[in-house]
């Protein structure tokens, strides 16, 4: 069976700190992906990255990264100089067949 | 760009209604998703869809139905509504490319049932 753990379930930031949200995941696949969504308080989840699982070269774009580890099954989020805009709860999420498994998400807060 | 749309952002409905909720993409996506979020429970499968005419369950499909009549509209059905299901339900979309699969999900409708 597919599992994602977001062990942290609320992270409270103040602007221009580094937060790092972690993911672990099972699966018994060889082959399968691994997505972040953000989703803000209008609700809406948006799209943030997907990584698949022969891929495990860290992935960088503007202030966020991604850093996908295989040998721990981990696919962390870090945001760098974090913003109030950044605040929403961000889902992490394995595939298989086309079905994704959620994580339970964890709600960050960005106060200025 | 992907626009995946659902018909009602916000809904009330009474215990024992018969509830639509539609979604609608128009990028020609064959695999359509329901998912209902509640707190602490993150995102569940309700139904998902490979093409017209075709549905499969969820992990929670009970008292839920699903209908894809058209590629681009996948509705969900609650036959009954009850105040369990008072909820937050998404809708997704599969965006494919070279590089890989990628759903997309609309706007959401909460809705409330009393």
């Amino acid at each position: 069976a597919q599992k994602v753990t977001q062990a942290q379930t609320e992270i409270s930031v103040v602007e221009k700190e580094d937060v790092t949200l972690d993911c672990v995941y099972e699966t018994r696949d060889t082959t399968y992906y691994l997505f972040w969504y953000k989703q803000p308080p209008s609700g809406e989840l948006v799209f943030l990255i997907r990584r698949n699982s022969f891929d495990e070269q860290n992935e960088i774009s503007g202030r966020y990264s991604w850093n996908f580890q295989k040998s721990t099954s981990s696919f962390n989020f870090t945001i760098t100089a974090s913003q109030v805009v950044d605040s929403a709860v961000y889902f992490c999420a394995l595939s298989r067949y086309s079905t994704l498994t959620f994580g339970k998400g964890t709600m960050l807060l960005v106060s200025p | 760009d992907v626009k995946v749309t659902q018909s009602s952002r916000y809904l009330v409905k009474r215990t024992g209604e018969k509830v639509f909720l539609e979604c609608v993409q128009d990028m020609d996506h064959e695999n359509m998703f329901w998912y209902r979020q509640d707190p602490g429970l993150g995102l569940r499968l309700i139904y998902f869809s490979y093409d017209v005419k075709m549905k499969e369950k969820g992990d929670i499909p009970e008292g839920y139905s699903v209908s894809r009549e058209k590629k681009e509209r996948f509705s969900l059905i609650l036959e009954s509504a009850s105040t369990n299901q008072t909820s937050m339900y998404l809708c997704a979309s599969i965006f494919r490319s070279r590089a890989g699969e990628t759903q997309y999900f609309g706007p959401g409708t909460r809705l409330l049932v009393l």
